[in-house]
């Protein structure tokens, strides 16, 4: 099973700082990563696929780099409504896993 | 717009069973891969399985935790899926969602049903 780490666990930044959250993964997962958002009492929402891919309706201020085991998601300029939790999560292989989480929060 | 309803989730005890359903509207069911995704309370989120769709046979995929006790199946005709639950633990206390796979990654999500496994 492929593990990923998702760094820092908590991120406390202000509204219009930039976010740069961290995902690493216990093996080669090409660029087979996505990125999901999830806010209190809500499911989870795709941000990004294929590592670098904003899915429809994301704003150009989230962006996804990183291929193999290394990946992130950028928060250019944080706005309110980004405080969340984010997710990553592979699908190179069985079974499909999850990162822990990173909280971003005011 | 996609549309997708969890319901069947509640109280059960140690050991016994339960069976969830999805319901889909807003797309054409038949067409995708579907997935249950699960959350324990206040913790992260935890692959359950997929079930693919008629021309690759519906064949289903599981994570280990639940191999073997939870079967994943789905009726087109109603635009349903279903998550058959056995031999629940207390481990798998959580919410679960049903999941529309599209391009491989969990596309749309429903909002989720509370299951309890608790004597």
């Amino acid at each position: 099973e492929i593990v990923l780490t998702q760094s820092p666990a908590t991120l406390s930044l202000s509204p219009g700082e930039r976010a740069t959250l961290s995902c690493r993964a216990s093996q080669s997962v090409n660029s087979f990563l996505a990125w999901y958002q999830q806010k209190p009492g809500q499911a989870p929402r795709l941000f990004i696929y294929d590592a670098s891919n904003r899915a429809t309706g994301i704003p150009a201020r989230f962006s996804g780099s990183g291929s193999g085991t290394d990946f992130t998601l950028t928060i250019s300029s944080l706005e309110p409504e980004d405080f969340a939790v984010y997710y990553c999560q592979q699908r190179s292989n069985w079974p499909r896993t999850f990162g822990g989480g990173t909280k971003v929060e005011i | 717009e996609v549309q997708l309803v969890e319901s069947g989730g509640g109280l059960v005890q140690p050991g016994g069973s339960l069976r969830l359903s999805c319901a889909a509207s807003g797309f054409t069911f038949a067409d995708y891969y579907m997935d249950w995704v699960r959350q324990a309370p206040g913790k992260g989120l935890e692959w359950v399985g997929l079930i693919r769709h008629k021309p690759q046979s519906y064949t289903v995929e599981y994570a280990a935790s639940v191999k073997g006790r939870f079967s994943i199946s789905r009726d087109d005709s109603k635009n349903t899926l279903y998550l058959q639950m056995n031999s629940l633990k207390s481990e798998d206390t959580a919410i679960y969602y049903c999941v529309r796979n599209a391009l491989a990654w969990l596309e749309s999500w429903g909002q989720g049903t509370l299951v309890t496994v608790s004597s």
